[in-house]
């Protein structure tokens, strides 16, 4: 069990309802990022968090999504109020320390897929 | 904003065909680059990483990419494909952005190889 884990694999959700998808990362990964995948597309940035606190959110799209890691361990990624364009992959990776100079490369989980009826 | 190009998008090749997939990025300073391999029904993982000294970089499987500053450029290379290596190629650049250093990623290759 030393890779990053995911749960659910599969959320469907209605619009407007409330999700939280749940990111274990290696033990020890003092480095974590939140990820939003369309089909076609690379993954796109959304959250990075260096232990406790997010260090950079700018690619959150809006108020509607926010994320926590209050352990420095396993975090939760909350969006308010779905809406049928939240629904992609969603992954989320870690990494031993993060930053330019630390940065060895980011370990993925399998992420969590998303749909929004 | 940073931004990553992978100029081709579908690629087929038959087995034993050589393999250049290319990558572009647009920061002009310091950067780490890295590719990312996605094997169908598995993870994102990483294939090769770019931090600094040679600019010719061996990974996985008979895997290679080199950087050139000039060109903005970290183009991924394999003498000869095997069946194996179908799968969905990423190009990553952790650049500074907004105070951090962040990845930014290309939209993928998706390659095909026929055997």
């Amino acid at each position: 069990g030393a890779g990053v884990s995911q749960t659910p694999s599969n959320k469907v959700t209605e619009k407007g309802k409330y999700v939280e998808l749940r990111c274990d990362p290696i033990s020890g990964h003092t480095a974590l990022y939140w990820y939003r995948q369309s089909l076609g597309q690379g993954p796109e940035f959304l959250i990075y968090f260096q232990g406790t606190g997010a260090a950079d959110d700018s690619g959150l799209p809006n108020d509607r999504f926010f994320a926590v890691r209050p352990e420095g361990s396993v975090s939760t990624l909350k969006i308010q109020r779905t809406e049928r364009g939240d629904s992609a992959v969603y992954l989320c990776a870690s990494s031993l320390t993060g930053g330019l100079a630390g940065e060895k490369g980011q370990y993925f989980g399998p992420g969590t897929r998303l749909t929004v009826l | 904003a940073q931004s990553v190009s992978q100029h081709n998008h579908h690629v087929i090749l038959s087995e034993a065909a050589s393999l250049e997939l290319g990558c572009n990025y647009s920061y002009g300073g310091t950067v780490n680059l890295f590719w990312y391999v996605q094997y169908p029904g598995q993870h994102l993982q990483l294939l090769l990483k770019y931090f600094s000294g040679d600019p010719l970089v061996k990974g996985i499987k008979g895997f290679e990419a080199e950087f050139i500053k000039s060109k903005f450029s970290f183009n991924l290379r394999k003498p000869s494909v095997q069946w194996s290596d179908t799968a969905e190629y990423f190009c990553a650049v952790n650049a500074p952005s907004g105070g951090s250093y962040i990845p930014t990623f290309g939209r993928g290759t998706s390659l095909i190889v026929h055997p």
